[in-house]
Order: C-alpha cells, then sequence, then structure tokens
C-alpha cells in the first residue's frame, strides 16, 4: 500500500533532550516536507527537500532541523525541543515537484508532539 | 500569507450537494488551484486540483470561473464522513503549497 509513515505517533518529552521524528515514504517521491499545525494557524511548513541531499527551508524552519540521505526517508529533528515545539507535526511527499504530472501530496497520520 | 480566502465554515445536509466556495483574486496565470480536506486531526487528504477547466473525479467536482479569480469544490452527494476543514490552495508546479485556514464544512444528519 503506497503511504507517508511517521513515527512515534504520539511523543512527550522534556525540554532541552534531543528527539527525531521519521517519516518513510514507498512511493519513490522525490519531493518530501514537513509541516507543523497549531490552532488557529493552520498548517505552516518547515522544511522541504526537491531530492536526495537537497533540502531547503520552509516558513517555520528556527529550531529544527532535517536530513535526506535517502529518497525514502526524511527525519525531522530536534536538536534542544522547547515548549512552543509543542504541536502536531505533518510529512508530506509528491511524485515529482515542478513537473508537468500532478504533484499531488501525500500526508502521514501526524505525530502530535508535546515539550514540557 | 495564503493567497486564497475561503468562509470559516459551512454546513451542509446530508445527501445535498455542498458546495465550497474560494476567492483567489490574485492567481496567476501558471498557478492551480488545488483542494484538500483534513478530518478531525488526520492529515490532509488531496481532493482535486484544476488550472481552468472545469475538473471532476471519484471525490468531487472543481468549478473555476472564467476569470479564474474564484472556484467552487462540489461535493454531489454529501455525508457524514465529509465532515472535514477544506483548503482551497493556489500553487504553481515548484512552488511550496500555503495552507490557509481553510473551510469548516459541517455535514448534518
Amino acid at each position: 500500500e503506497a503511504q507517508v509513515t511517521q513515527n512515534p505517533r504520539y511523543l512527550i518529552t522534556v525540554t532541552g533532550k534531543k528527539l527525531t521524528v521519521t517519516c518513510s515514504q514507498n512511493m519513490n517521491h522525490e519531493y518530501m516536507s514537513w509541516y507543523r499545525q497549531d490552532p488557529g494557524l493552520g498548517l505552516r511548513q518547515i522544511y522541504y527537500s526537491m531530492n536526495v541531499e537537497v533540502t531547503d527551508k520552509g516558513d517555520v524552519p528556527e529550531g529544527y532541523k532535517v536530513s535526506r540521505k535517502e529518497k525514502r526517508n526524511f527525519p525531522l529533528i530536534l536538536e534542544s525541543p522547547s515548549p512552543n515545539q509543542t504541536s502536531l507535526y505533518f510529512c508530506a511527499s509528491s511524485l515529482v515537484y515542478g513537473s508537468s504530472s500532478t504533484d499531488t501530496q501525500y500526508f502521514g497520520p501526524g505525530t502530535r508532539l508535546t515539550v514540557l | 500569507d495564503a493567497k486564497t480566502t475561503q468562509p470559516t465554515s459551512m454546513d451542509c445536509a446530508e445527501g445535498r450537494a455542498a458546495n465550497l466556495p474560494c476567492n483567489h483574486s490574485t492567481i496567476s496565470g501558471n498557478e492551480y488551484v488545488y483542494w484538500y480536506r483534513q478530518i478531525h486531526s488526520q492529515g490532509p487528504q488531496y481532493i482535486i486540483h484544476g488550472l481552468k477547466n472545469n475538473e471532476t473525479n471519484e471525490m468531487a467536482s472543481l468549478i473555476i470561473t472564467e476569470d479564474r479569480k474564484s472556484s467552487t469544490l462540489i461535493l454531489p452527494h454529501a455525508t457524514l464522513r465529509d465532515t472535514a476543514v477544506y483548503y482551497c490552495i493556489a500553487a504553481s508546479y515548484g512552488q511550496n503549497f500555503v495552507f490557509g485556514p481553510g473551510t469548516r464544512l459541517s455535514v448534518l444528519p
């Protein structure tokens, strides 16, 4: 089944304790992206990647890191989480960004992170 | 900032057509209109997209005005499972999506 998976789905942690949220897609998509969703603010893009070893900042990159060493994986790293990073996080992927074919984004199920 | 404006919320009776409007008066010629929906706190789900012509798929129809300044998403026979937040996005290929607050559609029994 074609899908985007995220782990963990739920995480409660404390300020300053490094964490990684994994994202994996099995559709051989080139484009991957991370969003956060907060009440009243909608979905905001954190980072995106056009392809392996190519990443770029979205609208709210501060406090986050990403890497894209393989096409299928795009982990989100919080080196020193803070309470203002408490949010619902979504990973997304699409086939080939900017091509003539549809670049429909497929979203993962979300990771609910609480930083105490 | 989102390039589209949508009503905050709408109600629709079950079994009736749900017509969700979207205003994108500043859309440029190479920007498509995309619709996604988010049921509760699940990941957003693609519905449909179009450039100029009206589009239809198994989920919905998309009607784009001739001047492309607005569009309407039509769910022909809304069910309770269509209750969700619907996002209208204007973006060109290669451009990152900007999700606004969307329209909260409530399908009522």
